[in-house]
């Protein structure tokens, strides 16, 4: 089952514009990471949140975390082409064994 | 680039077959994870070694089974080939020292075909 809920499935947008996806997860956490995937290819790590934190920047990145609604958003400020693609969040939910949980992913497309 | 490698990239093979999935994990990471994604999904945990044990399964059945060697590259076996085990397997390394999952560096993955 999905830990992970990310919101919305598919978002398209022009170039230039910022781009914002949520993800709400179901159990405590003791931190988020947010990861690219081009299509059908690798995940790239983009950025971790840690349960106490609120906000983290990396860039045009901006991840923010608010555990008491279980939920995060990434945005991307100033979209680019090259920023198309699947987005996945995804959790350690804890317990013994030590694996990431992933939501669906929400498909970004940038236009030119 | 990540640098954990994954072979072969594409695999084409029938029910009932067999398959082994190799990977090699970043310099220095001694934690192997490996991931299913099937078409429009997001990856799926099925197992993780940890310094050449099994360290914690998901929720697949037993003849999807793995391995770790003393250079911390792993394979993925699975016996008895479904349709269903059509998917893109991705395994991931994690720095050592950090037992609770922090960072995960991906593979390309391998695209297995099952018909």
């Amino acid at each position: 089952s999905q830990q992970g809920e990310e919101d919305p499935q598919a978002l398209s947008i022009q170039e230039g514009e910022n781009a914002t996806m949520n993800c709400s997860y179901k159990t405590s956490i003791n931190n988020l990471q947010w990861y690219r995937q081009n299509s059908g290819r690798g995940l790239v790590h983009l950025i971790l949140i840690r349960s106490n934190e609120r906000e983290k920047h990396s860039g045009r990145l901006r991840v923010t975390l608010d555990t008491s609604k279980k939920s995060s958003s990434l945005l991307i400020t100033a979209s680019r082409a090259a920023d198309t693609a699947s987005y996945f969040c995804a959790t350690p939910p804890g317990g013994g064994a030590q694996k990431l949980v992933f939501g669906q992913g929400t498909r970004l497309t940038i236009n030119p | 680039e990540t640098g954990v490698t994954q072979s072969p990239t594409h695999l084409i093979k029938t029910r009932g077959q067999q398959v082994t999935l190799r990977c090699s994990s970043q310099s220095g990471h001694n934690t192997v994870s490996w991931y299913q994604q099937a078409l429009g999904q997001g990856p799926q945990f099925i197992f993780q070694y940890y310094r050449e044990e099994e360290n914690g399964r998901g929720n697949f059945p037993p003849r999807f089974s793995g391995l770790q060697f003393p250079n911390y590259s792993s394979e993925l076996n699975v016996n008895a080939l479904e349709l269903d085990d059509s998917a893109l397997y991705l395994c991931a390394s994690s720095s050592p020292g950090h037992r609770l999952t922090d960072t995960q560096y991906f593979g390309p993955g391998t695209r297995l075909t099952v018909l």
